[in-house]
This record gives structure tokens, C-alpha cells and sequence, in this order.
């Protein structure tokens, strides 16, 4: 019930293009969702973050989808851009930081 | 923008030996984490501390782990008797406080390799 699974394990996009990330959800007690964006040799980096109580949110190109019904969120990248070439991780958390769950990763490859 | 600093990057040990990784987290930040990356897997949640305790610990973290802040800048992540499943990516995180608006940031990590 603490798991979040996050689909594509892999997803290849070509530059301009849309990317879309899914993740899904048990636990109810879940109140934060964040997303991080990890470079390799670096450590995930927070990238945006939803609460449940709004059903969108947008920064710039990156976009969340939050469906609270059906317990699901998705990221999307919007002109996508092969700097974006990353994983990804969907995670959530209840009750603040004390235990972030993070989703298996999706790695991004944007080509040119 | 401030950095968790970490080292080693890299870290190999025999098994059964002690391994103490170690982090500098953000100087004006009140709770400190490791988590941990097995190559190609999800990243897991350890530990967490705060005010000189832990506040909350997974399954994971058994009696062969052991945090410690032992100065006022420094918090180190001990395993007494590495076995080969404890080879990961240690990441080490920090946060100013506790809760939604309190953003968590992650250190770049230290490889722990166990023979």
C-alpha cells in the first residue's frame, strides 16, 4: 500500500515534443507529491509538486495532472528539450518529509 | 544555490567490515535524511532525524545501521558489518523544517560498493 508505481521505465521523445510520465498510488494518507529529476552521478533534484486539493499545477514546460479519484498523477513536459534527458521519479509523502516514497524512475532521452 | 556535500563519492569495503558515509547538510537546516539507491532501483527512504534523534526509520534500517550528528555541521550514516546487499548509492538529504512547503534537498550521493 506504500508503493507508487511510475510508468514508462523508458521513454524516448524527440526534441519539441511532449513527454508524459504516470504514476499511481495506494495509500489514501498521501497529501504531497513530488517529482524529482535526477542527472546521473547527481542526486534527485526537486523538480515540481502538487498537493491533492488542486487538480493541475504548472511551472514553465513541466506540468502536473493530479486525479485524486482515481489516484493518479502524471508529469508532462512540454517542448521537450535534450537537456530534459533525465530520470525521473514520481514519489509522495503524508505529513511532510519524513518519508518520501519514490516511484521505480523513468528515464528520458530527448533527441535532437 | 547551498549543497548537501558528501563524501566519499566512492566507497569500497570488504564485507563484514564498518563503513561510516559521511554529509554536510545545509547549514540552517533542522532535519536531516539518508536515503538509499540500489543500481537501477526506486530510491528508498532510511532514516530520518531531528533535534538529535531519529524521528523515523524504515524496515531497511536495521540494528547494523547507526546515525550520528557529532558536531554541529556533520551527519554520518554507520554500518558496522556491510554485507554485499548493502552496496547502493547512499543519498544524503536535508530540509529547513518539516512539512509540504518545506522543500528537501538531496546530496549527489556516495557509492558504496561491498566485496
Amino acid at each position: 500500500q506504500q508503493q507508487v508505481k511510475q510508468s514508462p521505465q523508458s521513454l524516448i521523445v524527440q526534441k519539441g515534443g511532449i513527454s508524459i510520465i504516470n504514476c499511481a498510488y495506494e495509500n489514501t494518507a498521501f497529501d504531497y507529491f513530488p517529482w524529482y529529476q535526477q542527472f546521473p552521478g547527481k542526486g534527485p533534484a526537486l523538480l515540481i509538486a502538487i498537493r491533492p486539493d488542486v487538480s493541475e499545477k504548472k511551472e514553465g514546460r513541466f506540468t502536473i495532472s493530479f486525479n485524486k479519484s482515481a489516484k493518479q498523477f502524471s508529469l508532462h513536459i512540454m517542448d521537450s528539450q535534450p537537456g530534459d534527458s533525465a530520470t525521473y521519479f514520481c514519489a509522495a509523502s503524508s505529513g511532510g518529509y519524513q518519508k518520501v516514497t519514490f516511484g521505480t524512475g523513468t528515464k528520458l532521452q530527448v533527441i535532437p | 544555490e547551498p549543497e548537501v556535500t558528501q563524501t566519499p563519492s566512492h566507497q569500497v569495503t570488504q564485507m563484514g567490515q564498518e563503513v561510516i558515509l559521511r554529509c554536510v547538510p545545509i547549514s540552517n537546516h533542522l532535519y536531516f535524511y539518508w536515503y538509499r539507491q540500489i543500481l537501477g532501483q526506486k530510491v528508498e527512504f532510511l532514516v530520518s532525524f531531528y533535534n538529535n534523534e531519529i524521528s523515523e526509520k524504515s524496515e531497511i534500517f536495521d540494528d547494523q545501521f547507526s546515525v550520528e550528528r557529532p558536531d554541529g555541521s556533520n551527519f554520518t550514516l554507520k554500518i558496522r558489518s556491510t554485507k554485499l546487499e548493502d552496496s547502493a548509492m547512499y543519498f544524503c538529504a536535508s530540509s529547513p523544517g518539516l512539512g509540504t512547503n518545506e522543500k528537501l534537498f538531496f546530496g549527489s550521493g556516495t557509492q558504496l560498493s561491498v566485496l
